[in-house]
């Protein structure tokens, strides 16, 4: 079964760097997956499309803070000089063959 | 530019049928590849896909939900509408569209979401 697992909650002070894990389930670790970013009382805002090779795509506007990488089942996105409108929840999704599209949990980011 | 609004009720009643409309504006849904899709969020919880329409009129439904969704496209329109019937106060979500590519099958822009609330 298709999986996308994340840790609920992340945290790092203002001006650092967080790396945020999104892991896919025994027999998907090839898969390619996409970031979506949730602003408080805000609709998602796509981020970027994430290889298993760690090559990533970015959206339309997404600042060079903003960068993916990957190393097996993990999918990581990694926000370098945190800023306070990172504070958001942060989605992995993927797609699969008659499981179509799927959501990770999410995690909520909070800037300190 | 890419823009998606959702339009529709705000609170239907325990057994109804909620109908919901994708207005969208800056792509075509008659162009090969593009496709259009339902997302949802409960309150306080994770997004959950419910249905997508690509150009060629190829349905795909949440499996979970499938007996209960119907998506249609009308081009000429640019809209996008999803019916989900026997709604129930766990139906009770923020309903979003989004553009996706066949190629790619990321939903890659958003609408703002509406909120559905579902009450007797």
């Amino acid at each position: 079964q298709l999986v996308l697992t994340q840790s609920p909650s992340a945290s790092a002070s203002l001006g650092a760097s967080v790396k945020l894990t999104c892991t896919l389930s025994s027999g998907h670790s090839s898969y390619a997956i996409a970031w979506h970013q949730q602003q408080p009382e805000k609709g998602p805002r796509y981020l970027m499309k994430l290889n298993s090779d760690g090559s990533h795509s970015k959206g339309d506007g997404i600042p060079d803070r903003f960068s993916g990488s990957s190393s097996g089942a993990e999918r990581y996105l990694t926000i370098s000089s945190l800023q306070s409108e990172d504070e958001a929840d942060y989605y992995c999704q993927t797609w699969g063959t008659g499981i179509h599209w799927v959501f990770g949990g999410g995690t909520k980011l909070t800037v300190l | 530019q890419i823009t998606l609004k959702e339009s529709g009720p705000t609170l239907v009643k325990p057994t109804q049928t909620l109908t919901l409309t994708c207005t969208f504006s800056g792509f075509s849904l008659s162009t090969s590849g593009v496709g259009v899709g339902w997302i949802r969020q409960p309150p306080g919880k994770a997004l959950e896909w419910l249905a997508l329409i690509y150009w060629d009129d190829d349905k795909r439904y949440s499996p979970s939900l499938k007996s209960r969704l119907t998506i249609t496209k009308d081009t000429s329109k640019n809209q996008v509408v999803l019916t989900m019937t026997n709604m129930d106060p766990v139906d009770t979500a923020t309903y979003y569209c989004a553009h996706s590519e066949y190629s790619s099958s990321d939903f890659d822009y958003w609408g703002q979401g509406t909120l559905v609330t579902v009450s007797s």
